[in-house]
C-alpha cells in the first residue's frame, strides 16, 4: 500500500517562506509523477503544482507560478514544495498526490497523504 | 483553462436512497475525469477514474457514467458511510481542475 507523509506545514507571516516535504514509500518512486494539491478552510481542492517521474518536468497553477517550485529527491523518495512570498490565500491544507501512470501527462491521483497544514497570518 | 462545475452543490438523501450528481466541463475531455469521496478531516479517495473505471475497493454501488463533456456519479442504494463530499476531476490538460464539490447529507 502506497504511503505518503507530509511535513513541514506551520504558520508563516505574509511575504515568508516554507518548505513542504512528502515521504513516500513503498513503490518506485522515481517512475512516477507527483502532485501536490490543496484545500483552503471551507473550500474546495485546487491543484497546485506537477513533477514528472524521471525528467523532472514541473506544472504550477497561475496562482503560486513564480513563487512556489516544486522538486524531488528520487535518491531519498522525496517530494518537495518550496513555497516563498507567501499569501494569506495560501492558506490551506497541502496534500501530495501520487500519479497513477509512469507518463509524464495530467492523471488522477490514486493515493494522497493526509496533509500538512498552512497558516500564513501576521 | 478547462472550468468544472458540479451539481448540485449540496444534495440530501435518505439512506437507501439512489442519487446522481453531474460534472460539467467547459470544454470536451474524453473520458479525462475522475471522482473522488472526502470525508472531514480526511484527505479525498480515489472512486473512479476514466470517468467510468472502479477503483480497487471501491464498492459497486458507485458507478461513473458519460463522455466528452458532462458526466455522471451514480451511487445506489446509499449507505450511512457515503455522506461525504464528492470532487470531480479533469486530467485532459494541465492545469488539473476539480469541480467544486458536491456535498451529500443524511435527510
Amino acid at each position: 500500500e502506497v504511503h505518503l507523509v507530509e511535513s513541514g506545514g506551520g504558520l508563516v507571516q505574509p511575504g515568508g517562506s516554507l518548505r513542504l516535504s512528502c515521504a513516500a514509500s513503498p513503490f518506485p518512486f522515481s517512475n512516477y509523477a507527483m502532485t501536490w494539491v490543496r484545500q483552503a478552510p471551507g473550500k474546495g481542492l485546487e491543484w497546485v503544482s506537477a513533477i514528472s517521474g524521471s525528467t523532472g518536468n514541473t506544472y504550477y497553477a497561475d496562482s503560486v507560478k513564480g513563487r512556489f517550485t516544486i522538486s524531488r529527491d528520487n535518491s531519498q523518495n522525496t517530494l518537495y514544495l518550496q513555497m516563498d512570498s507567501l499569501r494569506a490565500e495560501d492558506t490551506a491544507i497541502y496534500y501530495c498526490a501520487k500519479h497513477d501512470s509512469l507518463y509524464d501527462i495530467p492523471y488522477y491521483f490514486d493515493s494522497l497523504g493526509q496533509g500538512t497544514r498552512v497558516t500564513v497570518s501576521s | 483553462d478547462i472550468q468544472m462545475t458540479q451539481f448540485p452543490s449540496t444534495l440530501s438523501a435518505f439512506v437507501g436512497d439512489r442519487v446522481t450528481i453531474t460534472c460539467r466541463a467547459s470544454q470536451s475531455i474524453s473520458n479525462r475525469l475522475a471522482w473522488y469521496q472526502q470525508k472531514p478531516e480526511k484527505a479525498p479517495k480515489l472512486l473512479l477514474y476514466k470517468a467510468s473505471s472502479l477503483q480497487s475497493g471501491v464498492p459497486p454501488r458507485f458507478s461513473g457514467g458519460g463522455s466528452g463533456a458532462e458526466f455522471t456519479l451514480t451511487i445506489t442504494s446509499l449507505q450511512p458511510d457515503d455522506f461525504a463530499t464528492y470532487y470531480c476531476q479533469q486530467y485532459k490538460t494541465y492545469p488539473i481542475t476539480f469541480g467544486q464539490g458536491t456535498r451529500l447529507e443524511i435527510k
